[in-house]
């Protein structure tokens, strides 16, 4: 069966640089959730998308920004980067039509910033 | 607003002995509930979850957990370990709808062989 893709799955960049990770939800799938998993901490909800529209926010720096497209496929875009913005970032996606509303995630993209 | 607590960071176990993870959750409204596993180095792979009916869930690889709403608990079982269920676990909620997961801090379970 076909999974969340993330890409790319190791991204190293400096301070004060820019970061776009990708993420293509599971075919038919119509929301995408945003995490933040840092060193030695659980996931941190960041933002999520239904049918293509911003459906919640939570902790996102406004450095952050995020968007899906019309193909469902969302990115993650990260400016100005900081050393704190080193972590495991997980994308997971979702069906609202399927009544379990269970989110399968991708295998993350680690985001090293030195 | 919901939260999650697991009460316990590591969770030392011998090879085939049982195991319990705890965790305790607080929400205004009705939830649902998860437990999802982290290998090293990997992604958040689902175990099992609630969503409504019998209380006591089935996951793979052997684990159960027990929905307690008097208790808000879900604790998360295995009558029997293996050295392969070395992991990460956390304990998640979600409101009704496709709405967020909000995590626990995560339970290390060791296999000690």
């Amino acid at each position: 069966a076909a999974g969340v893709i993330q890409s790319p799955r190791h991204l190293i960049k400096e301070k004060r640089e820019t970061a776009t990770l990708k993420c293509y939800p599971i075919p038919r799938h119509d929301t995408v959730y945003w995490y933040q998993q840092g060193p030695g901490q659980d996931p941190q909800f960041l933002i999520s998308f239904y049918e293509k529209m911003q459906s919640d926010k939570g902790s996102i720096p406004d450095r952050f920004s995020a968007q899906q497209f019309s193909d469902y496929h969302s990115e993650l875009n990260m400016s100005s980067l900081e050393l704190g913005d080193s972590a495991l970032y997980f994308c997971a996606s979702s069906s609202s039509h399927r009544v379990t509303y269970e989110q399968y995630f991708g295998p993350g993209t680690r985001l090293t910033v030195t | 607003a919901q939260s999650v607590t697991q009460l316990d960071s590591q969770v030392p176990v011998f090879e085939e002995a049982p195991v319990e993870l705890r965790c305790n959750y607080s929400s205004s409204v009705s939830v649902y509930l998860f437990w999802y596993v982290q290998y090293p180095n990997q992604g958040l792979q689902l175990l099992l979850k609630y969503l409504s009916g019998s209380t006591l869930v089935k996951g793979i690889n052997g684990f159960e957990a027990e929905f307690n709403k008097s208790q808000t608990s879900f604790h998360l079982r295995k009558p029997s370990v293996h050295i392969s269920d070395t992991a990460e676990y956390f304990c998640a909620v979600s409101g009704f709808g496709n709405e967020k997961l909000t995590f626990g801090t995560g339970t290390r379970l060791t296999i000690i062989p």
